[in-house]
């Protein structure tokens, strides 16, 4: 069965620093690969996802992600985090028959962002 | 476009009664829609996938019978909560699919969630 490891729930980083949030997947084939952010109360809001291609992924507020069968991961960079980043991060995998279908996401990855 | 919307946001319920929360796709037709569920500082786990005409599946260890889903058309998928207990009080997130392209993936769009609580 497909699985989703996201490394360390409460990431904390300063303004302008690197963000790296990091994603590793466990499955035979490469499945489908996203990176979901969710702020309190809210949905979940797509950042970047991989389906075939460049494995080098860009996303939407300057979000990244790079695919890397080798390591089956999936982290999450941003070059310089801002205080509007803080938010909850969600890795998620799905497979890749029936064009994607149900998601199996990990644990999250909390963002704070200090001043 | 792909919007996906969820009533009521939040709801408040006694034990016992029972809770009926819409999914809507707005602007598209949508022949799949996922539930999921999210307990505080959790991660989202799927509930069931509910395709339009037919019977939900439930993944393993959801209580079909608690958890009641219809999917009558192609914008529409309600998800009951019979009987609701405060064990039951949960964020519950729905997304739906479009119809099925050509090949590639095919995106899911979620929906801003309804907070549930059982008192």
């Amino acid at each position: 069965a497909q699985s989703v490891t996201q490394l360390g729930s409460h990431v904390s980083v300063s303004e302008g620093a690197l963000v790296l949030l990091r994603c590793n997947y466990s499955s035979s084939v490469p499945p489908y690969l996203f990176w979901y952010v969710q702020y309190p109360n809210q949905g979940l809001q797509l950042l970047l996802k991989y389906t075939t291609g460049a494995t080098l992924v860009k996303g939407i507020n300057g979000f990244e992600a790079e695919f890397k069968k080798s390591e089956t991961s999936f982290h999450l960079t941003k070059p310089s985090a801002h205080m509007s980043d803080a938010a909850e991060y969600f890795c998620a995998v799905s497979d890749r028959d029936n064009q994607g279908g149900k998601l199996i996401f990990g644990q999250g990855t909390e963002l704070s962002v200090k001043p | 476009g792909a919007v996906v919307s969820q009533h009521p946001s939040w709801v408040i319920c006694k034990s016992g009664t029972s809770v009926k929360i819409e999914c809507r796709s707005l602007d598209f037709q949508a022949t799949t829609m996922f539930w999921y569920r999210q307990f505080p500082k959790q991660s989202l786990m799927l509930m069931a996938t509910s395709n339009e005409g037919s019977k939900a599946t439930y993944e393993q260890g959801v209580e079909k019978d608690k958890f009641l889903i219809n999917h009558a058309s192609l914008t529409l998928s309600t998800l009951t909560v019979t009987s609701a207990h405060p064990e039951d009080s949960s964020f519950y997130i729905c997304s739906a699919r479009h119809r099925t392209g050509t090949s590639g993936y095919n995106e899911q769009f979620f929906g801003p969630g309804t907070r549930l609580t059982v008192l």
